[in-house]
């Protein structure tokens, strides 16, 4: 069973310019949830979909955006990236959405590194 | 705001010996707690969970203890293992935020032969 794909693996962009990230979640996972992992940080909620609706945001600026499509593959991008964007961008998926019972357990991706300059 | 914090960043133990990771929240709304383990270069994996109802779980060498009072919350890991060296992080949900987790900053774990 393939588990959840991100691509890029590892990106560098130079500030201003924007960037797409994607995630494949396991077959047949409706719901994918994204995260941001920076060194000062940690993990920090960006957003969830489920069914291509987001139902959870987090306290992200407008410049993070993502979309599900309907065979549940999410993409995010980042507009006028910042130095700061700079960071380890995780995907994540689950059956039914949620953190509660084996049917929401989420499954991480690898992530991808995004690197501005 | 961090609402929930690991104030160790690192911890080092002795093979065999009992691990014990700690985490504080903030949020009394938190009602769902659960540990994921993250090596280099891969993503979170799922280890343990809590719901507020409860104040242990087990599940073979990972205990999870949850004390409201203090919105405190352990992770033991009995025997620790070398295998078991990675960083672990806490986090917290709400059961009106669907799948939104708010995670504590992590744990670097070292388990020395």
């Amino acid at each position: 069973k393939a588990g959840v794909t991100q691509t890029p693996r590892y990106l560098i962009k130079t500030r201003g310019q924007q960037v797409t990230l994607s995630c494949s979640p396991i077959s047949g996972h409706r719901s994918v949830s994204w995260y941001q992992q920076t060194p000062g940080q940690g993990l920090q909620f960006l957003f969830e979909y489920f069914s291509e609706t987001q139902r959870n945001k987090g306290n992200f600026p407008g410049r993070f955006s993502g979309r599900q499509f309907s065979n549940s593959r999410s993409e995010m991008n980042v507009s006028t990236l910042e130095l700061g964007d700079s960071a380890l961008y995780l995907c994540a998926s689950s059956l039914t959405g949620g953190v509660r019972g084996t049917t929401t357990l989420n499954t991480f991706g690898s992530g991808t590194r995004l690197t501005v300059v | 705001d961090q609402q929930v914090k690991q104030n160790s960043p690192s911890l080092s133990v002795q093979e065999g010996r009992i691990s014990i990771l700690n985490c504080d929240y903030t949020n009394s709304m938190f009602d769902y707690f659960l540990w994921y383990k993250k090596y280099p270069a891969e993503g979170p994996t799922f280890l343990i969970s809590i719901s507020s109802i409860k104040d242990k779980n087990e599940d073979g060498r990972f205990t999870v203890f949850l004390n409201k009072s203090a919105k405190h919350l352990s992770l033991h890991i009995v025997p620790s293992q070398p295998g078991d060296s990675a960083v672990y992080f806490c986090a917290a949900s709400t059961w009106n935020q669907g799948g939104k987790l708010i995670f504590g900053q992590g744990t670097e774990l070292s388990v020395k032969p």
